[in-house]
């Protein structure tokens, strides 16, 4: 079966440190794979993706991911955490015949 | 280029009624699918339609519904509403339907039944 899983239900970082999510997913194929940012009472927005290309994959607000296939993981990273980051995370996975499978959720927490 | 949009954002509801939610997908757009999010239940996937045509569906009761019009501008419908449909009603949608799986979200339609 297809599936992602997010090792964290929360992280907490002071700001200014670095930021890790982790992201392992399940998959009989090469997935595509999706990091999504849920700010509250707001939708999902595309944060990076991955589409077996470059394995590091570098998207928006400073944030990257790598793609190990040896380890089956795709990490969400950023050198240094602002308070604006304070938001859940979603790890997304997407293969087969158009199957996407969504990971539970990360919240990260911000510390002033 | 415009976003997804949803409408109503705010809707409250009573127990037995229905409910229909709009999304207009971004232009060009042809794939759009609807999602439930709650505290307890995190993202759940509801369907998804393609070229007018439900192409995935999730395990929901038949009280939940959709179609989707020759524009993609797709609704949602609850019927017989429950006090455990509360939620926010995401939608999202996608260039094509075959393995591209990038989707825009829109910013969600926050559900509660009293």
């Amino acid at each position: 079966a297809q599936s992602v899983t997010q090792l964290d239900s929360h992280v907490s970082v002071s700001e200014g440190t670095p930021v890790l999510l982790r992201c392992n997913y399940s998959s009989s194929y090469s997935p595509s794979l999706f990091w999504y940012v849920q700010h509250p009472n707001k939708g999902l927005q595309l944060l990076l993706k991955y589409t077996s290309a470059a394995t590091l994959v570098k998207g928006i607000n400073g944030f990257e991911a790598e793609f190990k296939k040896s380890e089956t993981s795709f990490h969400l990273t950023k050198p240094s955490a602002h308070m604006s980051d304070a938001a859940e995370y979603f790890c997304v996975g997407g293969t087969g015949a158009n199957n996407l499978f969504f990971g539970t959720g990360t919240r990260l927490t911000v510390i002033p | 280029k415009a976003g997804v949009t949803q409408t109503p954002r705010y809707l409250i509801k009573t127990r037995g009624q229905q409910v229909t939610l709009s999304c207009s997908p971004i232009s060009g757009h042809r794939s759009v699918s609807w999602y439930q999010q709650t505290p307890g239940q995190g993202l759940q996937f509801l369907f998804e339609y393609f070229s007018e045509t439900q192409r995935n569906k999730g395990n929901f009761p038949g009280r939940f519904s959709g179609r989707q019009f020759s524009n993609s501008r797709s609704e949602m419908n609850v019927s017989t509403l429950e006090l455990g449909d509360s939620a926010l009603y995401l939608c999202a949608s996608r260039r094509t339907g075959n393995n591209d799986y990038e989707q825009y979200f829109g910013p969600g339609t926050r559900l509660t039944v009293t």
